[in-house]
């Protein structure tokens, strides 16, 4: 089966620095792609991995490691419109993406 | 301009009321899916299809019907809808194949049903 976590809620200052984390465990990997969503609105595309390391992409990386399962979304230089849900995405196979529940993250003064 | 359209992007509809909600694309991408997001649980793939007359159940089904007739067109048709249909909507898409490619999502369509 498909299963992929990640922290229901984070609260994080501004200016500051925060990590998201998505572990999975999914039959068949092609990679795994991070979205932004804003509250009623459409995800849109942050970043996608398919090998072990770091990408960097302005103020976001992400970061994958395929034999732990793991990955996760840096975000520095918190600002607050960077408030919204994030979502892991696995791709198991072809195009056929497995979202986790999305972690929502509130940016405070 | 690139885009998924949905279209409504808000509908109230009573209980066993038929309705479609309309999916277009205009980037020839071969795949497309459509999603319903519910709090607490995130997107959930209802059908997808791979291409023209290609369609296939997604984690959630039951309920929903789907139609490729073109490869621009997916629609999403509730037979006989019941209040536990009420969510939010996604269609997206994707060219088949290219899997570093993200998906494009339409803007959402919110489905009341009462």
């Amino acid at each position: 089966g498909q299963n992929i976590d990640q922290p229901t809620e984070m609260t994080a200052t501004e200016g500051a620095i925060v990590q998201i984390n998505c572990t999975y465990q999914t039959s068949g990997f092609n990679g795994l792609f991070w979205y932004q969503q804003h509250a009623g609105e459409a995800p849109t595309f942050l970043s996608y991995n398919v090998l072990d390391g770091l990408e960097e992409k302005g103020r976001f990386s992400s970061f994958l490691s395929r034999s732990k399962g793991y990955s996760y979304l840096l975000l520095k230089e918190l600002q607050m419109k960077d408030s919204a849900s994030y979502l892991c995405a696995v791709n198991n196979a072809g195009n056929m993406l497995t979202f986790g529940g999305g972690t929502r993250l509130m940016v405070k003064p | 301009e690139a885009q998924v359209t949905q279209n409504p992007r808000y509908l109230i509809t009573v209980t066993g009321k038929k309705l479609t909600v309309t999916c277009s694309q205009n980037m020839n991408h071969e795949y497309m899916s459509w999603y319903r997001q519910d709090p607490g649980l995130g997107l959930r793939q209802i059908y997808y299809s791979m291409n023209v007359e290609v369609t296939d159940k997604g984690d959630v089904p039951e309920g929903y019907k789907v139609s490729r007739k073109e490869k621009r067109n997916f629609p999403l048709i509730l037979e006989s809808p019941s209040p536990n249909q009420t969510s939010l909507y996604f269609c997206a898409s994707s060219p088949l194949g290219q899997t570093n490619t993200e998906a494009f999502f339409g803007q959402g369509t919110r489905l009341t049903v009462v």
